[in-house]
């Protein structure tokens, strides 16, 4: 049972937006910078956004990502095929690093 | 450019020991922290555990205390995870990563215990 709390599965068209959540608290999201993951089916996971709202070099502006308080949300727009896969929040609690449970995303 | 390279994939029988590495390339190794991430067949992932290799600080998830030993050699910017009596829930990937990297991964070590 993660500290970070994600809806476990979410579905969108291609071409649409989805947003995927991530729930916390004061000992971890509410004091810390946030990070997004990418995990396609075999593969390590993959950054997509840090410290909130930041993409790396080569993550397509798709991709966003914003914090509010104890939360914090994954955007993603025009949505494609290649989009799907697990997605994880990740912040620290207690000088410890932690995941979300995770999110599948679908593209039906 | 960074790099973590882990050790290969490892079939064990249940009670053996096993020690499975990360190599790192192209930064600071002792001035960095870095950890393991344990992913379930079918699960999310799970940090177990960091270690500043500097110091030899360790920090262990909850979950993960008393159960693995984390470890560092600088001197060869390797970095260890370690289990003394393998269970078959054991069986996962293991990741090794740089926590405030966030973008640094190894390539996983596939542990499979069973009898």
């Amino acid at each position: 049972q993660s500290v970070l709390t994600q809806p476990p599965s979410v579905s969108a068209a291609p071409g649409q937006k989805v947003t995927i959540s991530c729930s916390g608290s004061s000992s971890n999201i509410g004091n810390n910078y946030v990070s997004w993951y990418q995990q396609l089916p075999g593969t390590a996971p993959k950054l997509l956004i840090y410290d909130n709202n930041k993409r790396p070099s080569g993550i397509p502006d798709r991709f966003s990502g914003s914090k509010s308080g104890t939360s914090a949300t994954l955007g993603i727009t025009g949505l494609q095929t290649g989009d799907e896969a697990d997605y994880y929040c990740g912040t620290w609690d207690s000088s410890l690093p932690v995941f979300g449970g995770g999110t599948k995303l679908t593209v039906l | 450019e960074v790099q973590l390279v882990q050790s290969g994939a490892e079939v064990k029988k249940p009670g053996e020991s096993l020690k499975i590495s990360c190599k790192g390339y192209g930064y600071s190794f002792t001035n960095s922290w870095i950890g393991w991430v344990r992913q379930m067949p079918g699960k999310g992932l799970e940090w177990m555990g960091i270690i500043y290799p500097g110091d030899s600080d360790t920090r262990y998830s909850p979950s993960f205390q008393g159960q693995v030993t984390i470890s560092a050699d600088k001197s060869i910017s390797t970095a260890y995870l370690q289990w003394s009596s393998l269970k078959a829930s054991d069986t996962a990937m293991y990741y090794c990563a740089r926590p405030y990297s966030g973008s640094d991964w190894g390539q996983g070590t596939l542990v499979t215990v069973s009898s």
